[in-house]
């Protein structure tokens, strides 16, 4: 069956430009991770859905970053005015249940701000 | 703070040339502990849950092993398709679902 897929694979933006991330999670998974992977570093994460609610945004790392999850399945991250340091792969998970630690990731979106 | 820390950071190995990843944490309650596959350029792949000090897991030439302290990932006669970065990552009790992940430890293995 299909996985996870995010789209799109890579983006370059200019600094201060809005970007929006995609991800298709595995149907019938209830939950929904969004994860940030720099260099060098390990895998940050960033926010959570259980069916469409969000009940945890402290991980986002400030106010320009949002996200949203429409009928329990495809969910956007967006990054209002794009800075440097969000250069980063972006990877989307889904699980079956909120508290599964088998998470099923997508390839990634690699964002560049230039 | 709950913490993961892997070790070592990189390692390189000879085919068949066995050996041992670690994966010490420091977490509030330990929920359950994860490794991870990730090749280049793609996502995470799972590889084994772990819940309670004493528990081993098998895949292949990979077995994982729990303490209360850490965990380790131990490859026994590696091939070059083992090559890889192996992510280990907590869920801690008090952090919902979230998962901390360690650095990860990149493998090489040469033929």
């Amino acid at each position: 069956g299909a996985g996870v897929s995010q789209s799109p694979s890579n983006k370059v933006t200019e600094k201060g430009k809005d970007v929006e991330l995609r991800c298709d999670p595995i149907s019938g998974h209830t939950a929904l991770y969004w994860y940030r992977q720099s260099l060098g570093q390990g895998l940050e994460f960033l926010i959570y859905f259980q069916g469409n609610s969000a009940p945890d945004k402290s991980g986002l790392p400030s106010d320009r970053f949002s996200a949203e999850r429409t009928g329990g399945s495809v969910s956007t991250l967006t990054i209002q005015r794009t800075q440097q340091e969000d250069s980063a792969v972006y990877l989307c998970a889904s699980s079956l249940w909120l508290t599964s630690g088998e998470q099923f990731f997508g390839p990634g979106t690699r964002l560049t701000v230039l | 703070e709950d913490q993961v820390t892997q070790s070592p950071e990189a390692l390189r190995l000879q085919e068949g040339e066995s050996s041992s990843l670690n994966c010490s944490y420091t977490v509030s309650g330990l929920r359950g502990l994860f490794w991870y596959r990730q090749d280049p350029g793609k996502g995470p792949e799972f590889l084994f849950t772990l819940y309670s000090a004493g528990e081993e897991k098998e895949k292949e030439r990979l077995k994982a092993t729990l303490t209360k302290k850490e965990s380790f990932l131990h490859i026994t006669a590696p091939k070059p398709e083992d090559s890889a970065t192996y992510l280990c990552a907590v869920q801690a009790s008090q952090a919902g679902t979230a998962l901390i992940f360690g650095k990860g430890t990149t493998l090489s293995v040469s033929s």
